[in-house]
């Protein structure tokens, strides 16, 4: 039973195009997240949604577009695709409630771009 | 600019032996403290986690040392395994905003 589900797994596409990531969590968490872990295994938050609603913003190109359908749902949009965005990225949820919650990570979707 | 800073960068252990990893922090209104465990291929996963009225936290063969005044964490691995042989990033975090440290690769020999 996968708590938090990313497709697909491996995305290789050319510089130029526009691609999506799309990310399910079936844990009845509120907030959900996307990081990026780069080739160095930084990893770095990207967004962060609240119920539908955009909390994190990070300074992101806004190439990047996060989409939440529902609250079970936070899909990862990219357009005009670069050669420093290939990574791997990270969906994450969490529950909301007083102060931090313990975040729950995807296995990620690595992203190469040629 | 890192929030968080983690050293070592690499450690390499003798199976039985104790491995440390440590963690410093800037901003004071950071309020969760977890560790994270990543295996290759894999997400990470939520190892232990401290908050800041206590200074020690104890699970297992893992414990988290927690120094407030310092602004400092660290992570101990009691009787270190090879299974234990992977990524650990300490983390900081206000709100759900999470700050990540660069990462350990932990390396446990037979």
């Amino acid at each position: 039973d996968t708590a938090v589900s990313q497709t697909p797994k491996y995305l290789v596409t050319q510089m130029g195009n526009d691609k999506s990531i799309k990310c399910e969590q079936n844990l009845g968490h509120d907030t959900m997240y996307w990081y990026k872990q780069d080739s160095k295994k930084f990893l770095k938050i990207m967004f962060s949604y609240n119920n539908k609603e955009l909390i994190i913003n990070e300074t992101v190109p806004n190439r990047f577009s996060p989409k939440s359908p529902d609250k079970a749902h936070l899909n990862l949009h990219i357009n005009s695709l670069e050669l420093g965005d290939s990574a791997v990225y990270f969906c994450a949820s969490s529950q909301r409630g007083h102060g931090n919650q313990p975040q729950h990570f995807g296995d990620g979707t690595r992203l190469s771009i040629l | 600019q890192q929030q968080v800073k983690q050293s070592p960068q690499s450690l390499i252990v003798q199976k039985g032996g104790i491995s440390i990893i440590n963690c410093a922090y800037e901003n004071t209104a950071f309020d969760y403290f977890p560790w994270y465990q990543q295996f290759p291929g894999k997400g990470p996963a939520l190892l232990i986690a401290i908050r800041p009225d206590v200074s020690e936290k104890k699970e297992g063969r893992f414990t988290i040392s927690f120094n407030k005044s310092a602004k400092q964490f660290s992570l101990h691995i009691m009787d270190s395994q090879p299974g234990d042989s992977a990524t650990y990033f300490c983390a900081a975090s206000f709100n759900n905003d999470m700050r990540f440290g660069a990462g350990t690769r932990l390396t446990v020999k037979p």
